[in-house]
């Protein structure tokens, strides 16, 4: 059964600290990873898209990297701000572009000022 | 960017009604829509997944009867709850993908279902 999970469940970090994310999946036979980032009570807001061909991508104070042969990917937030606190998702897309998104646990984190 | 609208966002409704729920891509064609359901503090589930014209492909465990889909035009996609029941209050989310890049989902706000 392909299954992702994310650790921790939920993280409580002052502002201004790096922190990780980790999402990892039993079945390393990806076609892409998302990470997302959900707001309370509100839909999905797309941060990162990594092909199965890439080991990262950057934007802004993100980054994400994939591995793969370990089945894992993590979200790297530097310097890290009280308006990125909220839900993050990783998704992973398995066989082909027009596949179905299997949904991590969701991390929830929060950034004391 | 492409953008995907829902309506309503919130309703609550008496058990055994139904409600409909309807997503809409504004600025571009939607081929294949995705319904999600989000229960507090869980991740998204997939239920269902439509292309236009054609009928809905349900998840496992995904009653069709109760949850009827209809994706009868490229930029609307509607989910209807049949006979909702209190176990069916959820945060439902959809998603679509087609152009401008097929290979991305555009996910809207959400609707938040509370059943009485």
């Amino acid at each position: 059964k392909q299954e992702v999970t994310q650790i921790p469940a939920a993280l409580s970090v002052p502002e201004g600290e790096n922190l990780v994310l980790n999402c990892s999946f039993t079945d390393s036979a990806i076609y892409n990873l998302q990470w997302f980032r959900q707001d309370p009570g509100k839909g999905l807001t797309s941060l990162l898209l990594i092909q199965s061909s890439q080991r990262e991508q950057t934007s802004g104070r993100l980054n994400a990297s994939l591995d793969k042969s370990s089945g894992r990917s993590t979200l790297y937030i530097a310097a890290s701000q009280p308006g990125d606190s909220a839900t993050y998702l990783c998704a992973v897309k398995y066989g082909g572009a027009t596949n179905k998104l299997i949904f991590g646990t969701g991390t929830l984190l929060a950034v004391q000022p | 960017g492409a953008v995907v609208s829902q309506h309503p966002s919130w309703v609550i409704c008496k058990s055994g009604t139904s409600v409909k729920i309807e997503c809409r891509s504004l600025d571009f064609q939607a081929t294949t829509m995705f319904w999600y359901r989000q229960f507090p503090k869980q991740s998204l589930m997939l239920m269902a997944t439509s292309n236009e014209g054609s009928k809905a492909t349900y998840e496992q465990g995904v009653e069709k009867d109760k949850f009827l889909i209809n994706h009868a035009s490229l930029t609307l996609s509607t989910l209807t709850v049949t006979s909702a029941h209190p176990e069916d209050s959820s945060f439902y989310i959809c998603s679509a993908r087609g152009l401008p890049s097929t290979d991305t989902q555009y996910f809207g706000p959400g609707t938040r279902l509370t059943v009485l």
